[in-house]
């Protein structure tokens, strides 16, 4: 099945900086995503990025599918940006339609 | 209220018993998923249906099992718990526009 790498594995911040968070895939995906997951536990959706770039206030993605990676940047960090974000992509048919498959996550910790 | 509803929230259960977590959905979403997170190693796929006729086996399937009574619901059993599926568990659905949404979580601990 598709591999889903994430780096790093571990970012600490303070308050205002910028980040870029990576992630790669084995092989080639579709609906390719980015989550954030808040110290509750809570997962939410940041993108839905197969390709190209988007943005959101602070955070933008931008997925370069021919290379099989995507990037998450988060601009003037702020505490509430900490927790863990994951990335994750499917393949794109046989057994892996449907499938998302996840990296293990980035724990981001940002310090007032 | 939440689009996608876990209960129960948390459980504590003894090694040995049934317990099912049971997960609806108001977005009228056909595809629903159930995922397991352990720390350090992501979210991994128990299992997942595109709709009420279809259940399909994800990547961690052994020692569950579902049960998807209609569109809106689909539930997540323990046959026999076991201290290693402690673990907080995810149902999660998708639509035609392949955004993924997540319920709340349910905490589960087997003693």
């Amino acid at each position: 099945g598709i591999q889903v790498e994430q780096s790093p594995p571990d970012l600490i911040l303070q308050e205002g900086a910028n980040s870029t968070l990576r992630c790669n895939f084995s092989d080639s995906v579709n609906n390719l995503q980015w989550f954030h997951q808040n110290p509750w536990g809570q997962l939410i959706n940041l993108f839905y990025i197969p390709s190209g770039t988007k943005q959101n206030g602070r955070l933008s993605a931008t997925t370069v599918a021919t290379e099989r990676y995507s990037l998450l940047y988060i601009s003037s960090s702020q505490t509430t940006d900490s927790g863990v974000y994951f990335c994750a992509g499917g393949g794109a048919g046989g057994t892996s339609y449907g499938k998302l498959t996840f990296g293990q996550g980035t724990i981001l910790t940002v310090h007032p | 209220d939440a689009d996608v509803t876990q209960t129960p929230r948390n459980r504590i259960t003894k090694t040995g018993k049934r317990i099912m977590l049971e997960c609806s959905q108001t977005k009228g979403h056909d595809r629903m998923y159930w995922y397991r997170q352990d720390p350090g190693l992501g979210l991994r796929l128990i299992y997942y249906s595109f709709d009420v006729k279809d259940i399909n086996k994800g990547e961690i399937s052994d020692g569950y099992s579902v049960s998807r009574q209609a569109q809106a619901k689909f539930s997540l059993s323990l046959e026999s718990a076991i201290p290693n599926q402690t673990a907080l568990y995810f149902c999660a659905t998708r639509g035609q526009g392949d955004t993924i949404y997540f319920g709340e979580g349910s905490w589960l601990t087997v003693v």
